[in-house]
């Protein structure tokens, strides 16, 4: 069956990076594009991008140029999100989800909780 | 940018109620609009899609419609496992989601 299975929750300090993944199976990763989601309990859910699984090309919400950066590894079928210089308003939880050739997202990860704090 | 509003942001009704949730966009979103639900510790999960299609396995008391700049999810006979909090998304053009309905049991 298709899944979307990321990593684990994360614990960092301001100023540190992480990088958390999204593992797809159950269909040809090369097919869809990945999206990645923001949620944070006061501020719902955000959009941060997305990334085409053929090419690599990443494309980023406008809140999320400059520090964020969506990868692939495609022999692994896995799509990585990097944060750079964590910010206490990083902290919530990030969804990766797919859209399987629909106008909507049918296919979510668990999502990844990551605390920023000193 | 589109925006998306939802409301209410809160809703409160008793089991066996139809329960109506609604969304409005900053312009013109031509029914591409979907409407999902989500339980805490959850992912969001897709309930219907380009405004009234929906998805497979979803029960068919959940029902969306509208167009142009206003669409609607109805519930028609609530049941104690539809309490949630419901986002609707705008997908073209970058994803946008509204700021999401809280529906409780009164």
């Amino acid at each position: 069956q298709i899944q979307l299975v990321q990593s684990g929750p994360e614990l960092k300090k301001p100023g540190e990076s992480v990088k958390i993944s999204c593992k797809a199976s159950g269909y040809i990763f090369t097919d869809y594009a990945i999206h990645w989601v923001k949620q944070t309990p006061g501020k719902g859910l955000k959009w941060m991008g997305w990334i085409n699984t053929n090419t690599g090309k990443p494309t980023y919400g406008d809140e999320f140029k400059g520090r964020f950066v969506l990868s692939l590894e495609a022999s692994a079928s896995t799509t990585n999100l990097q944060i750079s210089d964590l910010k206490n308003e990083d902290t919530a939880t990030y969804f990766c989800a797919t859209s399987m050739g629909i106008t909507a997202a049918p296919y979510w990860g668990q999502g990844v909780m990551v605390t920023v704090a000193s | 940018d589109i925006q998306i509003t939802q409301s209410p942001s809160l809703l409160s009704a008793s089991v066996g109620d139809r329960v109506t949730l609604s969304c409005k966009a900053s312009r013109n979103i031509y029914n591409n609009l979907a409407w999902y639900q989500q339980k805490l510790g959850e992912p969001p999960k897709l309930l219907i899609y380009n405004t009234n299609t929906l998805q497979t396995g979803i029960p068919s008391r959940f029902s969306g419609s509208g167009s142009g700049t206003d669409y609607t999810l109805a519930i028609s006979s609530l049941q104690p496992e539809d309490v949630a909090t419901y986002f609707c998304q705008k997908f073209y053009g970058g994803w946008t989601f509204g700021g999401g309905t809280k529906l409780e049991l009164k």
